[in-house]
């Protein structure tokens, strides 16, 4: 299957600080990539939506001052959390589908474990 | 509103057989979606549901009923392996995915 990589893995930070976390599609073109958030033993909470080119679309209650989302190419997308707190300290999960996917099949990255000391 | 229903853990015994059931209400379906995640991991793709029925791949199985609003994931021949959270996902009619829960699956030798 196609190859969605995440980095960093684990992310260790002070409180204030920004924290930038890189999603790339290794092996097709991401036409749209998604960023999640888990905080343990819940479901994934889809944060935001990002098409290539274009600006991205977040969910109700998520702040995009906060969590800023560039997807300028077809294989990249970052998230930056800026201003970390606390708060923010979670287990943060892009997917990317690509043109060609027929039931829109989501590739997931490895995950990046963000905590804000 | 949208939700996914599924229990919030369940324990089986290894070699043997479990279903983890999904009931769904949505606004439109356009497919329904099994993940495999294990703990600080991130979700793998299981199965893929648009039709009514089942779809078996290898000791998995899905199955859907679009009229019940109703899914399960049958797995077979358990492996301790296969401890881990399984997460119900429905496309709705903007094509947006709603996620369930998850369910704990706790295997005992």
């Amino acid at each position: 299957g196609a190859v969605v990589s995440q980095h960093p893995s684990r992310v260790i930070c002070k409180s204030g600080t920004s924290v930038k976390i890189e999603c790339r599609s290794l092996d097709f073109q991401a036409t749209t990539m998604f960023w999640y958030r888990q905080f343990p033993k819940q479901s994934l909470m889809l944060m935001a939506t990002s098409n290539e080119g274009s600006k991205a679309t977040y969910e109700q209650g998520v702040e995009k001052d906060k969590f800023l989302i560039n997807h300028a190419s077809l294989t990249l997308s970052t998230l930056t959390v800026t201003s970390a707190h606390p708060e923010d300290s979670s287990f943060y999960i892009c997917s990317a589908t690509g043109r060609g996917q027929d039931f829109g099949e989501l590739f997931f990255g490895e995950g990046s474990r963000l905590t804000v000391l | 509103g949208q939700n996914i229903d599924q229990p919030t853990e369940m324990t089986a015994t290894e070699g043997a057989i479990v279903q983890i059931n999904c009931t769904y209400q949505t606004s439109g379906f356009n497919g329904l979606f099994w993940y495999q995640q294990h703990a600080g991991e991130a979700p793998t793709f299981l199965s893929y549901n648009v039709l009514d029925g089942l779809e078996e791949k290898g000791r998995f199985s899905s199955f859907l009923s679009r009229s019940k609003g109703y899914s399960y994931l049958l797995l077979k021949e358990l492996q301790m392996k296969d401890s881990a959270s399984y997460l119900c996902a429905v496309k709705d009619s903007n094509y947006q995915l709603i996620w369930g829960a998850g369910t704990k699956l706790i295997i005992k030798p």
